[in-house]
Parts: structure tokens; sequence; C-alpha cells
């Protein structure tokens, strides 16, 4: 079974430009998460979708970054514009559900820098 | 900071020995704890979980104890192998998923 799927792996550019980072989860996962993770730190939740509708954005900074899971199955997490703070990795993690178990599976992440 | 960030607490052990990576939580009111490994270029890894109403779990050569009293949970790996090296975050569960801040486990031959 493939696992969450994301790209690019590596992503270097300028501040004040624009960047975008695609996720595919597992199939038949309806919950889809998006998190920052610092170096040498846990990830911490940018946005968590069930199916299309995002449930808790509380901690996605709306002034710079947007989601969106149009169809319920893949996802993009833009940034526009980036700042030099915005240097991390952002991982996706897709779980079944309520009704299929909660468990985490965790994508490799995109490794953003910002110059 | 960056710099702060890298200096991750470390277990170095021995191939072979028993690894425990212990982990403070913050809220008494999470209802359930997941370890998880991260090697390096990789998302993490689910190891094992715990519910909150109970204080021991085992695993294939891992156990995880939950102490509510001191919110203090543990990862004991038996046997530790060189593929356990990696850093290790437990994770709280209230509403969303709270990651501590990780241990490195070195594993020397």
């Amino acid at each position: 079974e493939a696992g969450v799927v994301q790209s690019p792996r590596y992503k270097i550019i300028e501040k004040k430009q624009p960047v975008a980072f695609w996720c595919n989860p597992i199939s038949g996962h309806n919950t889809l998460y998006w998190y920052l993770q610092n170096l040498g730190q846990g990830p911490e939740l940018l946005i968590r979708y069930e199916n299309e509708e995002a449930v808790d954005d509380s901690q996605l900074p709306k002034d710079r970054f947007s989601a969106e899971r149009l169809k319920g199955v893949d996802s993009t997490l833009k940034i526009q514009p980036a700042e030099l703070g915005d240097s991390a990795v952002y991982l996706c993690a897709s779980s079944p559900g309520e009704k299929g178990g909660n468990e985490q599976f965790f994508g490799p992440g995109t490794r953003l820098t910002v110059l | 900071g960056e710099s702060v960030g890298l200096h991750l607490p470390t277990l170095s052990v021995q191939e072979g020995d028993n690894s425990i990576i212990n982990c403070a939580y913050s809220n008494s009111a999470s209802d359930y704890f997941i370890w998880y490994k991260q090697e390096s270029g990789k998302g993490p890894q689910f190891i094992i979980d715990i519910r909150s109403n109970m204080d021991k779990r085992q695993g294939q050569r891992v156990t995880v104890l939950l102490n509510k009293t001191v919110k203090h949970l543990s990862l004991q790996i038996a046997a530790t192998q060189p593929g356990d090296s990696a850093v290790y975050f437990c994770a709280e569960r209230l509403g969303k998923l709270i990651f501590g801040t990780g241990t490195r486990l070195q594993v020397f031959p």
C-alpha cells in the first residue's frame, strides 16, 4: 500500500516569493493534516481536514498561509509571501477517521528553505 | 531558535542493551499518548500508543509506561539495535496531537 506522498521534497526560494506544497494521502483516509516541523522540534499542527472541510485551522497563520482540499482527497498548502522564518519541514499526514482509527500516517515532508 | 533546536537530548546505548526514553507531558486532560520514531529525512512513524486509562502497554520489543500522577511517559526498547537509531517523540492528544521536543537515540556497536 502506498504511503502519504508529498512533493516537492525540497524547495529553496527567496523571501517574499510564493510557494506551494502538495500532498496525496493514503487512499480512503478521510482525515488529512498539515504540520510544520522546525529543526529539532516536534511537528506542530497547522490545519486538519475531515474530507474537504477544514475543521481545525486555528494554528494556520491566515495572513500568508492558505490550504485547500477541494475534492476531499489531495491537498495543497500555500505560503504567499514566504518569510525567512518559514524555513522548516512541512509534513502531511492522514488517518482513516474516527470509524477507521485515529493513527496518523506521515509523509516524508517538504523541506523549505527561504533565503 | 535554530541553535536551540539542534541540541536535542541524546541517549547513547550499546547494541543489545535496553533503552529508556522519557517524556513529560503537559496536560492532565490528555486522553491518549503516542510514541513516534523519526529517521533523518523521513516523517514520524508510529511505534506504540496508550490510552489514559492504562498504565502499561507492550508491543514487539517496546513497552510504554504512563504515570498520570506526575504526567510522565516512557518508552522502553528491549535489545536495542542499530536500526533503532532515530529521534523519538512522544505526543499527547488534547483534541489535537501535541508533540514533545524529541530525544535522539544513538546505538553504537
